[in-house]
């Protein structure tokens, strides 16, 4: 599969601030996906992008599709102690790849109150 | 609506065993993917299922692994013979659109 690049690998930050992550690949994708994993839990789908310049809103969490459709980022605003998690980017390129989702390696993301 | 269901939710085995796991999609989706989450790694997609037929396998260790989605719902994922390399999350997930993928719990393999 296609190789993402996601950063930072970790933040530690205190609950209230505002968080900005992202994703790059050296091959474009049709779909860009964000996704959570709490400890135990399979990853539960946060948002879904589908056109590159696309900005797309979920309560405090906002993500845009890259122009280039080879980047995605993810902010978080406002955080509060359950967003404590890791936040996976997944790529989709259905003409090259089918549907299989390419992830990156993850952000953990702490909080303290 | 139910989600994506999974058992066993934990497994330890020796090496050379045999396990198998198994995966309940959300009602009315065709397609089921399987994926292998080794512990600080993304998910990596093993298999994917269309209905009761295989649509990419190119990743699934053959030699060792198999799966199968005989009547196009549930399916289940084997090893045989697990190597200690296989101590990872399996995850199930499904789809209903041609996109999005809502994922199960996961199964937790540990192979002493």
């Amino acid at each position: 599969g296609q190789q993402l690049n996601q950063s930072p690998q970790s933040m530690f930050i205190q609950e209230g601030e505002d968080v900005s992550m992202n994703c790059t690949s050296s091959s474009i994708f049709n779909t860009w996906l964000w996704y959570k994993q709490e400890p135990g839990e399979g990853p539960v789908l946060l948002i879904a992008l589908y056109k590159a310049g696309e900005l797309t809103s979920n309560g405090r969490l906002t993500a845009q599709f890259g122009i280039t459709r080879k980047d995605s980022f993810l902010n978080i605003s406002a955080s509060i102690p359950s967003d404590v998690g890791i936040y996976f980017c997944a790529g989709q390129n259905i003409a090259n790849s089918g549907y299989a989702l390419n992830f990156g390696k993850g952000t953990s993301l702490l909080v303290t109150p | 609506e139910a989600g994506v269901a999974q058992s066993p939710r934990y497994k330890i085995i020796e090496k050379r065993q045999s396990v198998a796991f198994w995966c309940n999609p959300i009602s009315g989706h065709a397609t089921l993917y399987w994926y292998q989450q080794i512990l600080g790694q993304g998910p990596k997609l093993l298999i994917q299922f269309q209905n009761n037929g295989v649509v990419d396998d190119s990743q699934l260790p053959k030699d060792r692994f198999s799966a199968e989605r005989l009547k196009g719902v549930d399916s289940t994922l084997k090893i045989q013979p697990a190597k200690l390399e296989d101590s990872a999350v399996y995850l199930c997930a499904s789809g209903g659109g041609v996109q999005t993928q809502y994922f199960g719990p996961g199964t937790r393999l540990l192979v002493l």
